[in-house]
């Protein structure tokens, strides 16, 4: 079954300790990015790559990482989480266009 | 800034059409128009998208005017599992991706 995929889905955690949220997708797709969802902003993007080894910015990238080192994974990392970065996180794969979603990942800071 | 202008909330019936109307006038050549939806807190939903040709895959049709400037989503027998929000969203599309920006989108309240 095609799928994005990712870990954890619900984490609590402190301020300063540093957290990797994880995805995966078995599609294939080249495009893959991250979107925070908070309550009256919308979803947002945080960073996105187009290919492996290949990332950049998207609206909201202060206090995340991110790496592509294969085509299928691009883990979202938080090296300080702060509580301002508690949120609902998405990450999206996309082939020619449509963007496919994981199930989101909700993270707390304390 | 929002490219799209959708109602907040509609309301309809089960077995009743949907129809989610979306203001895009400021729309480019090149920018086609999405429509994705969200359900509770799960990740977003593609629906379907168009250029300037009215659309119809196995979830929606899509109306896009002659002027571009605004779109209509249809669900034609719209259910209680269709109550969700829906995003219409205008971007191009370049280089194997597009920038999709979320707005409020609409909230559609399917009842029994």
């Amino acid at each position: 079954e095609a799928q994005v995929t990712q870990n954890p889905r619900y984490l609590i955690t402190v301020t300063g300790k540093k957290l990797t949220v994880t995805c995966s997708q078995n599609m294939n797709h080249e495009y893959m990015s991250w979107y925070r969802q908070d309550p009256g902003l919308g979803l947002r993007q945080i960073y996105y790559s187009m290919n492996v080894e290949v990332t950049d910015k998207g609206d909201v990238p202060e206090g995340y990482k991110v790496s592509r080192k294969e085509k299928r994974n691009f883990p979202l990392i938080l090296e300080s989480p702060s509580p301002n970065q508690t949120s609902l996180y998405f990450c999206a794969s996309s082939l020619f266009g449509e963007l496919f979603f994981g199930e989101g990942s909700r993270l707390t800071v304390l | 800034d929002a490219k799209t202008t959708q109602p907040t909330s509609m309301d309809c019936a089960e077995g009743r059409a949907a129809n989610l109307p979306c203001n895009h006038s400021t729309i480019s050549g090149n920018e086609y128009v999405y429509w994705y939806r969200q359900i509770h807190s799960q990740g977003p939903q593609y629906i379907i998208h168009g250029l300037k040709n009215n659309e119809t895959n196995e979830m929606a049709s899509l109306i896009i005017t002659e002027d571009r400037k605004s779109s209509t989503l249809i669900l034609p027998h719209a259910t209680l599992r269709d109550t969700a929000v829906y995003y219409c969203i205008v971007a191009p599309f370049s280089g194997g991706y597009n920038k999709l920006i979320f707005g409020a989108g609409t909230r559609l309240a399917v009842h029994p």
